[in-house]
């Protein structure tokens, strides 16, 4: 079955750490660009970083430079996300998703997770 | 950034009736490199039109995207209940990717 499925959403305190994972199954993980897309409690999606099928070339949002790394490991079908320096406007549910065979950040998405839940609170 | 406003923020309509949702791009979208999504409330997005006017597989060809440049739309030729949704617009042309804020159509 074609499916994402994302997992390591937790409560965490403002600066701490937490690494998400979304495990692939059902395609070509190593051909298809990836990437993580977050969504506040009753709000829109914001892209959040992006990662070529090698895992060569990454791409992020300015408000995660410095904090979020994108990450993959082809040989699990396994795409990661280490989020440092947690703030409270991080949480969020977050989205993994599959890109199209495209140039460089010339993606749309065409298969996504269910998502993971980042709660950053004292 | 390439800032997306859709409109409107909310649209009522009935089924069977028509549905025109906007995307305005605050810059030209490179090659309409723009696709539209729906999500239903706990789910997630769901890939509707890329490349402004491509129908993803398995769309019903109810669900069309036109436009070009800065403004796009999504049209719902024949509303079918299941259709009440959030959509969103994603330009890809230019870095960093973006989304509009969505329109909900109820």
């Amino acid at each position: 079955e074609v499916q994402l499925l994302e997992s390591g959403g937790d409560l965490v305190q403002p600066g701490g750490s937490l690494r998400l994972s979304c495990a692939a199954s059902g395609f070509s993980f190593s051909k298809s660009p990836m990437t993580w897309v977050r969504q506040a409690p009753g709000k829109g999606l914001e892209w959040v970083s992006a990662i070529s099928g090698s895992g060569g070339s990454t791409y992020s949002a300015d408000f995660v430079k410095g904090r979020f790394t994108i990450s993959r490991d082809n040989s699990k079908n396994t795409l990661y996300l280490q989020m440092n320096s947690l703030r409270a406007e991080d949480t969020a549910l977050y989205f993994c998703a599959k890109g199209n065979a495209g140039a460089a950040m010339r993606w749309y998405f065409d298969l996504w997770g269910r998502g993971t839940l980042v709660t950053v609170s004292s | 950034d390439n800032v997306l406003t859709q409109s409107p923020d909310t649209l009522s309509l009935s089924p069977g009736e028509r549905a025109t949702l906007s995307c305005r791009a605050s810059q030209s979208v490179s090659s309409n490199y723009l696709a539209w999504y729906q999500q239903k409330p706990g789910q997630a997005p769901r890939l509707l039109i890329y490349d402004a006017s491509s129908r993803a597989t398995g769309i019903p060809d109810r669900f069309s995207g036109s436009g070009s440049g800065t403004d796009f739309t999504l049209t719902i030729s024949r509303l079918e209940p299941e259709d009440f949704a959030v959509y969103y617009c994603q330009q890809y042309g230019r870095s960093p990717i973006t989304f509009g804020q969505g329109t909900r159509l109820e």
